[in-house]
């Protein structure tokens, strides 16, 4: 299967920190992807995770485990632009498929 | 990144009429994928445009709802057909990039 879990929301304060979780069915894994979604705009690339661990970018950083078939995305130093859905997608083969976000709301 | 365009970006349509959406990409691509964003969720595939062959249609999607055409590598159009307001959604097309995909602006479509 593809199922792909993620809390449907969140809130957390300006300047905090947030972390959102992902867990996906292993097989056939070929990367784990995480999409910014602000409302009425396409998505648009945040991360890619391949390997196992941390990659970081600025305030955003993707952490995966692969044997455990889990991911995190981590927002540092929250700002109220950082409101949007956040999607987490496994890669396979050519495809992409989705969870079904997590919309994250900023508050002051 | 590509740059992608769709049209209409938004439209309003009648129950039991067809809709043709376009997605232009301003480079040739060998694969482009269609999209179906529901309200209030996450993106489904439809199915993976390829030039000079049929679609792939993913599960729970056929190609007499939703034909597909793709006439060269960088142009594809989704039609859905026969409309109902369950097919209320947008519709988005994307690309691949390096990683993952990039995806168009999207056309929102209301089926009254």
């Amino acid at each position: 299967g593809q199922n792909i879990d993620q809390p449907t929301e969140m809130t957390a304060t300006e300047g905090a920190i947030v972390q959102i979780n992902c867990t996906y069915q292993t097989s056939g894994f070929n990367g784990l992807f995480w999409y910014q979604q602000h409302a009425g705009e396409a998505p648009t690339f945040l991360s890619y995770n391949v390997l196992d661990g941390l990659e970081e970018k600025g305030r955003f950083s993707s952490f995966l485990s692969r044997s455990k078939g889990y991911s995190y995305l981590l927002l540092k130093e929250l700002q109220m632009k950082d409101s949007a859905s956040y999607l987490c997608s496994r890669g396979g083969g050519n495809k992409l498929t989705f969870g079904t976000g997590t919309q994250l709301k900023v508050e002051l | 990144s590509a740059v992608i365009s769709q049209k209409p970006s938004r439209d309003i349509c009648q129950r039991g009429t067809s809709l043709t959406i376009q997605c232009q990409v301003d480079s040739q691509v060998t694969m482009m994928f269609w999209y179906r964003q529901q309200p209030g969720q996450s993106l489904t595939l439809i199915a993976t445009a390829n030039q000079g062959s049929e679609a792939t249609y993913e599960s729970g999607f056929v190609i007499d709802k939703f034909p597909i055409s793709r006439p060269n590598l960088t142009f594809s159009t989704l039609t859905v057909s026969n409309m109902s307001p369950e097919d209320s959604s947008i519709y988005l097309c994307s690309v691949p990039s390096r990683p993952g995909q990039f995806f168009g602006p999207g056309t929102r479509l209301t089926v009254l």
